[in-house]
């Protein structure tokens, strides 16, 4: 079956537009997760979609940053306004997520430069 | 806060040497523990985890990896490393306190020489 899809791969931005990257999560997953990687740096928690319930907003790391999952399935990264900081590798993983100790299945990443 | 910490970020062996990767966690509960590993130009993948019973677990392409909850520790072993083993590997933990996102370590890059 299709694993985790991740769309643009690569996109390149001018400082201060705004950028939307794209999951579409294995079906049937009901977890959605996003992280980031910066250069030389580990994977970092952004958001986290579990079913219907509330996300888990936490790893943000500002307001400029938000994230949607429209009918339990596809969803939207939107970095507003983005900074050079923003540059980086963004991550989106899928589980069945009835357990914690389901294994996290990724996609292959959108690269983010901002000039 | 929750953290892991990787010790080695580079390391370089030639083939049939043997590869131990460190990790250790800050958390005081209950953990489910992961090493995920990335080979060049691929998605990253699950190698192994842990979640209860023995602590020592083995996962795919000979890897294993042993929970000493006393040290924090879930250090990733291979007896014999090929070079098809060059990757980044990342030592994950989600905590029982945890919605379900991970905490990932910095992660290693292994270089195997042939």
């Amino acid at each position: 079956g299709a694993g985790v899809s991740q769309s643009p791969s690569n996109k390149v931005t001018e400082k201060g537009k705004d950028v939307e990257l794209r999951c579409d999560p294995i079906s049937g997953h009901t977890a959605l997760y996003w992280y980031r990687q910066s250069l030389g740096q580990g994977l970092e928690f952004l958001i986290y979609f579990q079913g219907n319930s509330a996300p888990d907003k936490s790893g943000l790391p500002s307001d400029r940053f938000s994230a949607e999952r429209t009918g339990g399935s596809v969803s939207t990264l939107t970095i507003q306004r983005t900074q050079q900081e923003d540059s980086a590798v963004y991550l989106c993983a899928s589980n069945p997520g009835t357990a914690s100790y389901n294994e996290q299945f990724f996609g292959p990443g959108t690269r983010l430069t901002v000039l | 806060a929750q953290s892991v910490s990787q010790h080695n970020h580079h390391v370089i062996l030639s083939e049939a040497a043997s590869l131990e990767l460190g990790c250790n966690y800050s958390y005081g509960g209950t953990v489910n523990l992961f090493w995920y590993v990335q080979y060049p130009g691929q998605h990253l993948q699950l190698l192994l985890k842990y979640f209860s019973g023995d602590p020592l677990v083995k996962g795919i392409k000979g890897f294993e990896a042993e929970f000493i909850k006393s040290k924090f520790s879930f250090n990733l072993r291979k007896p014999s490393v090929q070079w098809s083993d060059t990757a980044e590997y990342f030592c994950a933990v989600h905590g029982s306190s945890n919605t379900g996102k991970l905490i990932f370590g910095q992660g290693t890059t292994l270089q195997v020489k042939p």
